[in-house]
């Protein structure tokens, strides 16, 4: 299995909701990364996660809160988001070192978000 | 910071060859440079990883000539469906700079 599932597919929001992305794999990756891509921008790194510790918050508004339950499985918790935020939420999971495997890492088809 | 710098856009033809080169005159030592495509609304597809001299694999080669202060990813006989952005990344492999993108190349094949 060489996939990272990322689910829901679409998602609209209104700006008082809480809701939760979720992302999954199984190919045994102990680093984990959420991206936000605007359209026509490359991915922005948000988060990642190495050995299911957050290791790196690129001063990520607290509005939004990722969690890593175990080994496989990212989550990102949504509240009291702004029509700003709309955007494609990605996550991508890799070995670390990346370079491990010479595969780099793998990114899921994403979450697109509207916030209404 | 190994900033990247890429063309912002360029266009093929059918069955040609293409090469986008990558300029990151600050590598590290320990950096490797990735290239990775993405289609829209997907997420990005990794293409071929090296560290130095030059790397072949089924879809594309890498030349990174001795300084490493470039690269430079050739895909061979483009079709329409390699019609995508291309990122090139260089960073080490763990931290922010292991996978932190820069702006990348869209590349549009023509018939």
């Amino acid at each position: 299995d060489t996939e990272v599932t990322q689910t829901p597919k679409h998602l609209v929001m209104g700006m008082t909701n809480k809701k939760s992305l979720k992302c999954e794999q199984h190919m045994g990756h102990r680093a984990m990364y959420w991206y936000k891509q605007k359209a026509k921008k490359p991915p922005e790194l948000m988060f990642v996660y190495s050995y299911e510790k957050l290791s790196i918050n690129e001063s990520v508004p607290s509005r939004f809160s990722p969690e890593c339950p175990n080994s496989s499985l990212l989550n990102l918790h949504l509240h009291a988001l702004q029509p700003e935020d709309s955007a494609l939420y990605l996550c991508a999971s890799s070995p670390t070192p990346i370079q491990e495997l010479n595969r780099g890492a793998f990114f899921g088809q994403g979450t697109r978000l509207t916030v209404v | 910071l190994a900033k990247t710098t890429q063309p912002i856009s360029m266009d093929s033809y059918e069955g040609q060859e293409v090469n986008i080169t990558c300029s990151h005159n600050n590598i590290a030592t320990n950096d490797y440079i990735t290239w990775y495509q993405q289609f829209p609304s997907q997420g990005p597809r990794f293409i071929i990883q090296g560290y130095k001299t030059k790397v072949t694999n089924e879809v594309a080669s890498l030349f990174i000539p001795a300084d490493r202060k470039s690269s430079t990813l050739s895909l061979p006989r483009v079709s329409l469906s390699d019609t995508a952005v291309y990122y090139c990344l260089v960073g080490p492999g763990t931290g922010r700079r292991a996978l932190t993108f820069g702006s990348g190349t869209r590349l549009q094949v023509q018939p």
